[in-house]
């Protein structure tokens, strides 16, 4: 079945600490994947995404995310986090195939909350 | 150049009700697909429509429907409301519904049904 897990539903971390939001997703859908960031009442913003290429990917607010192919994972890392990083993080995958155009399955999401 | 638009952003309807929610996508975007946001189930495809055709339909029953207008904004409707369809609704837009080009997210309507 095609799925995506994320291993923690709540990560707390205090400011300026450095955090890891786990991914995996199973080996049935394609390589695309995608992390988002919703705010409270907002819709949800993408972060970065994987597509081909390089591994490791990084957004412009210092998030990075490296793709694993033989553990199935890709985890979201940033080595200093900030209060205005308090959000739910998405991780996401693309189906693929002809059947599947404009869905996403997304895992259960991720609440970070940083501490002062 | 404007993002996804989104209305109403919120709504309070009554069991029993019909809704109809409008997504405008970006500008030469002509795919737009539909997300069911809840606490429980957390975010589920709906459908996607791609030039005025569904051309993808996810797990809800039929009171769920959408269409897509020549211009490529969405409107979903849901017949018969019940308390669980209580949910942030999102839509989003991309070029032609493949990964690929991205999808870009509206800031969604939030349907409360009492």
């Amino acid at each position: 079945a095609q799925s995506v897990t994320q291993l923690d539903s709540q990560v707390p971390v205090f400011e300026e600490a450095p955090v890891e939001l786990r991914c995996n997703y199973s080996s049935s859908v394609s390589v695309y994947l995608f992390w988002y960031v919703q705010y409270p009442n907002q819709g949800l913003q993408l972060l970065l995404k994987y597509l081909s290429g390089s591994t490791l990917v990084k957004s412009i607010n210092g998030f990075e995310a490296e793709f694993n192919k033989s553990q199935t994972s890709f985890h979201l890392r940033k080595p200093s986090v900030h209060i205005s990083d308090t959000a739910e993080y998405f991780c996401a995958a693309y189906p693929g195939g002809s059947g599947n155009t404009g869905k996403l399955i997304f895992g259960q999401g991720t609440t970070l909350q940083v501490k002062p | 150049k404007a993002g996804v638009t989104q209305t109403p952003r919120y709504l309070i309807k009554t069991r029993g009700q019909q809704v109809t929610l409008s997504c405008s996508p970006i500008s030469g975007h002509r795919s737009v697909s539909w997300y069911q946001q809840t606490p429980g189930q957390g975010l589920q495809f709906l459908f996607e429509y791609f030039s005025e055709t569904q051309r993808n339909k996810g797990n809800f029953p039929g009171r769920f429907s959408g269409r897509q207008f020549s211009n490529s904004r969405s409107e979903m409707n849901v017949s018969t409301l019940e308390l669980g369809d209580s949910a942030l609704y999102l839509c989003a837009s991309s070029l032609d519904g493949r990964a690929l080009y991205g999808y870009t997210f509206g800031s969604g309507t939030r349907l409360t049904v009492v």
